[in-house]
């Protein structure tokens, strides 16, 4: 069981918004440890998408925003688009574990 | 253009070996840490070894601690994975990735992954 608690799936239809949550504790998102977010199409390299909460890599569109608050983190995507749909993960660290975390990943579906 | 590579997996019995190796291009790699991360079939992302740009500092996660060794060699821009005392539960997809300079334990940049499956 992952570290770090996404929904197995969300969906939106096309140009719609969705939101991904990412549940943390206190010895993750809780202890101010950053949040990053991924994108991955199976079979390929994943794809950094959200850094340090909030901040975008050059090239990621702005539809793209990431937040945080107390031990909980959110992606938002808006005007979804059908090459969108991929599997989203959240990352951060557990000083308990003392170890990198993943969320156990999102499937969003754009209808 | 700042790539990836991973290549050496395959198929192997339970308590054999492989050694994965990730090619690097395009940045200066001897001054990027890297690390390994690998998903397995129908589930999530696993980190799964860490090693600082110099190689005198490596972590591993626990599952595969006393078995696996990361190593790098810089001038040939290159990261490996020695994996030993292989388990079916170490079927997976591996994946090299940078962590990025400006964005503390972020990986910026992955490779395409290489295929590990474990079993008789």
């Amino acid at each position: 069981q992952a570290v770090l608690t996404q929904p197995p799936s969300v969906s939106g239809a096309s140009g719609q918004s969705v939101t991904i949550s990412c549940i943390g504790n206190s010895s993750t998102i809780g202890a101010r440890y950053e949040v990053h977010w991924y994108q991955h199409v199976p079979g390929t390299a994943p794809r950094l998408l959200i850094y340090g909460n909030i901040y975008r890599p050059s090239g990621v569109p702005d539809r793209f925003s990431g937040s945080k608050s107390g031990a909980s983190a959110s992606l938002a995507i808006t005007g979804l688009q059908t090459d969108d749909e991929a599997d989203f993960y959240c990352q951060s660290y557990d000083s308990s574990l003392r170890t990198w975390v993943f969320g156990g990943g999102t499937k969003l579906t754009v209808l | 253009e700042v790539v990836l590579v991973e290549s050496g997996g395959g198929l192997v019995q339970p308590g054999g070996s492989l050694r994965l190796s990730c090619a690097a291009s395009g940045f200066m790699f001897e001054n990027y840490e890297m690390n390994w991360v690998r998903q397995a079939p129908a589930k999530g992302l696993q980190w799964v070894s860490y090693i600082s740009p110099s190689g005198d500092t490596m972590h591993h996660t626990d599952p595969v601690k006393g078995r696996f060794t990361v190593s790098r060699d810089n001038a040939k821009k290159s990261l490996f994975l020695q994996m030993d005392s292989l388990r079916v539960e170490d079927t997976a997809v591996y994946y090299c990735a940078r962590i990025s300079r400006i964005a503390d334990d972020a990986l910026d940049i992955w490779g395409q992954g290489t295929v590990v499956i474990v079993s008789s």
